[in-house]
């Protein structure tokens, strides 16, 4: 079935560092969604990337979709506390009902 | 406020007991589903409901049920939870196909099985 990895599966900064996580799909995608969780808490809808080669930006974090359509990135600048979390992309588990999600990135972030 | 509910929210509970988790969603969305997550295994898709009447298999259904007889609502059922059904559940819903909208997720049941 399809796959989604991503990598790493741990992420400790400083505040103020970059951080960058990964992700890989096994097939082309749709399209792609990420998700961030709060320690406690629920995931929540970030952002969606369709277009191939695609790149959107909110705030510091910056998300980019591969030219095949087959990985992505989310990148963060200077990194805060508030930034801590699970980070996870998701995308269409072989039909468009089902999503599979990344195993997601815990980062961490020292004050 | 848009939002979706679960219910009850911590539950514990013996093997062999059957159980249901309520989810319900105000947003007259379309597509409901339901999620389990474990360490190291993030989340897994169970079931989810493209309409009322209308269900599927996720990646890991054995040992659930579901239904979805009102839009608003989609339970999930588990008749003899065992031990490995431990788990932190999500319920989730969305106006369109899972694999092309965006979720909202409820805040989650963490259920245990001794």
């Amino acid at each position: 079935g399809q796959q989604v990895m991503q990598i790493p599966q741990y992420q400790h900064v400083q505040e103020g560092e970059d951080f960058t996580t990964y992700c890989n799909s096994s097939t082309t995608l749709s399209n792609i969604q990420w998700y961030k969780q709060r320690p406690g808490g629920h995931p929540v809808f970030l952002i969606q990337l369709v277009k191939s080669g695609e790149v959107k930006k909110q705030k510091r974090l910056t998300f980019q979709f591969g030219e095949a359509k087959k990985n992505s990135s989310l990148h963060i600048t200077a990194t805060q506390t508030t930034d801590v979390g699970t980070y996870f992309c998701a995308g269409p588990g072989g039909s468009n009902y089902k999503l599979t999600f990344g195993k997601g990135t815990l980062l961490t972030v020292n004050p | 406020e848009a939002q979706v509910t679960q219910n009850p929210r911590y539950l514990i509970t013996v093997t062999g007991k059957k159980l249901t988790v309520t989810c319900s969603q105000n947003m007259n969305h379309e597509y409901m589903s339901w999620y389990r997550q474990d360490p190291g295994l993030g989340l897994r898709q169970i079931y989810y409901s493209m309409n009322v009447e209308v269900t599927d298999k996720g990646d890991v259904p054995e040992g659930y049920k579901v239904s979805r007889k009102e839009k608003r609502n989609f339970p999930l059922i588990l008749e003899s939870p065992s031990p490995n059904q431990t788990s932190l559940y999500f319920c989730a819903s969305s106006f369109g196909a899972g694999g092309t909208y965006e979720q909202y997720f409820g805040p989650g049941t963490r259920l245990t099985v001794t």
